[in-house]
């Protein structure tokens, strides 16, 4: 029962640099989502996808690309990274809608020199 | 203003103490969230609710729909509950988060 997995769980790079962080989950929701988690502004949406090929902006999308090719995999790519993008990175999963919890993994601490 | 407020931000207790944190939001929801995060650690669902009370264990969250207002207590605290509780709620097909609250149990 793996649930919800991200890799890598730490990372370092440096600006301007691509770097991608995965996130897979196993029970086939339709929801996933991608979040940054900073001091003095707790959890923000960064984009989130209601079906594979649907994805939408959420509240801080620029910088970030998404795709969602397959429903278990909602990987997140920063294309040139920038130090403002330092932050540790929740993916979450919902069985649908609404009305259902949202699933964390673990995060991603992302480091950017 | 956030759509989503909680007090406190940062609350210290004493071991067996009984702890109240509040939640008020300002939008229409289908649901509302209580999360908690340990130091360094993920993020754990504690409730979801639309209605009422939910108990399960020494945590209680309770939900005013007319007054947009929920609260979590816990009963006999103890140290193993110092972590974050994060208020979400549920707004079109989205989780709107408020900036939690830190809670440190001493013993």
């Amino acid at each position: 029962d793996a649930g919800i997995t991200q890799s890598p769980r730490y990372k370092i790079t440096e600006t301007g640099r691509q770097v991608t962080l995965m996130c897979h989950q196993t029970w086939s929701h339709s929801y996933m989502f991608w979040y940054r988690q900073d001091l003095g502004h707790g959890l923000r949406l960064i984009y989130y996808s209601a079906a594979a090929d649907i994805t939408d902006k959420g509240e801080v999308p620029d910088g970030y690309v998404v795709s969602r090719s397959k429903t278990e995999n909602f990987p997140l790519t920063l294309e040139s990274a920038t130090r403002s993008q330092t932050s540790v990175y929740f993916c979450a999963s919902r069985l649908d809608r609404d009305n259902q919890p949202q699933h964390f993994g673990d995060g991603t601490r992302l480091s950017i020199l | 203003k956030n759509e989503v407020e909680q007090s406190p931000q940062n609350l210290t207790a004493q071991e067996g103490e009984f702890i109240t944190i509040n939640c008020s939001y300002s939008v229409g929801i289908s649901a509302l969230h209580w999360l908690q995060q340990h130091p360094g650690g993920g993020i754990v669902s504690l409730f979801m609710l639309s209605s009422g009370k939910k108990k399960h264990g020494r945590l209680i969250a309770t939900i005013n729909i007319q007054e947009k207002h929920s609260s979590l207590h816990i009963t006999a605290s103890h140290p193993r509950d110092s972590a974050v509780y994060i208020c979400a709620v549920d707004h079109t097909d989205k989780l709107i988060f408020g900036t939690g609250t830190r809670l440190q149990v001493f013993p």
